[in-house]
């Protein structure tokens, strides 16, 4: 079965401070995805990274930076100088195995956010 | 903005009732799906459609159902509605059926039942 653990339910900062979200899965499968997700106040869900299994580069895009360990099963998110507008709730997801069956994200519970001026 | 559509935004009725929901997915993709967000349950799966076809189902009650048309907008039915059912109810799309395809989900309709 597949889990997604996401053990901190609220993070509080400082604007420009650094933050990193911890995202910790299990699965079986030696080949798989996992994405993470932004939830503004507003709402909507945002895609904002996808990572394959077999690449554990680490990624920068602007501020937001992920670290990939697959020794740990650990994929967690760092924004460095956090804004106001980062306050969001983020998650974590797991893609299914690759069975030719359907695509059903597995998500974690989420980690909410609060960037203060 | 991600190119999925979702009405209606919010949606009040009472103890009972059925309504529909309803999802356009971005141009282009054949794959739709509906999740469920609540407090205590979080995000989860209820089901996929691809290209009109069921493909893959999650915890869905047997009261909701839905399915996905010819112009590949899908709809999900909700019937004799509870307390419980109350939620924000998402509805994604993606090229591909399976994985690693990435799915982009609508702005949601918040369902709310008095």
């Amino acid at each position: 079965a597949q889990k997604v653990t996401q053990a901190q339910t609220e993070i509080s900062v400082v604007e420009k401070e650094d933050v990193t979200l911890d995202c910790v899965y299990e699965t079986r499968d030696t080949t798989y995805y996992l994405f993470w997700y932004k939830q503004p106040p507003s709402g909507e869900l945002v895609f904002l990274i996808r990572r394959n299994s077999f690449d554990e580069q680490n990624e920068i895009s602007g501020r937001y930076s992920w670290n990939f360990q697959k020794s740990t099963s650990s994929f967690n998110f760092t924004i460095t100088a956090s804004q106001v507008v980062d306050s969001a709730v983020y998650f974590c997801a797991l893609s299914p195995p690759l069975t030719g069956g359907g695509n059903k994200l597995t998500f974690g519970t989420g980690t909410q956010l609060k960037v203060e001026l | 903005d991600s190119g999925v559509t979702q009405t209606p935004k919010h949606l009040i009725t009472a103890t009972g009732q059925r309504v529909t929901l309803r999802c356009s997915p971005r141009s282009g993709d054949l794959s739709v799906y509906w999740y469920q967000q609540s407090l205590d349950q979080g995000l989860q799966f209820l089901i996929q459609y691809y290209n009109g076809e069921e493909r893959a189902k999650g915890n869905i009650l047997e009261r909701f159902s839905a399915q996905q048309f010819p112009d590949l907008h899908s709809e999900l039915n909700l019937s004799s509605l509870e307390l419980g059912d109350s939620a924000l109810y998402f509805c994604a799309s993606s090229a591909a059926p399976g994985p690693p395809t990435t799915q982009y989900f609508g702005p949601g309709t918040r369902l709310l039942v008095l």
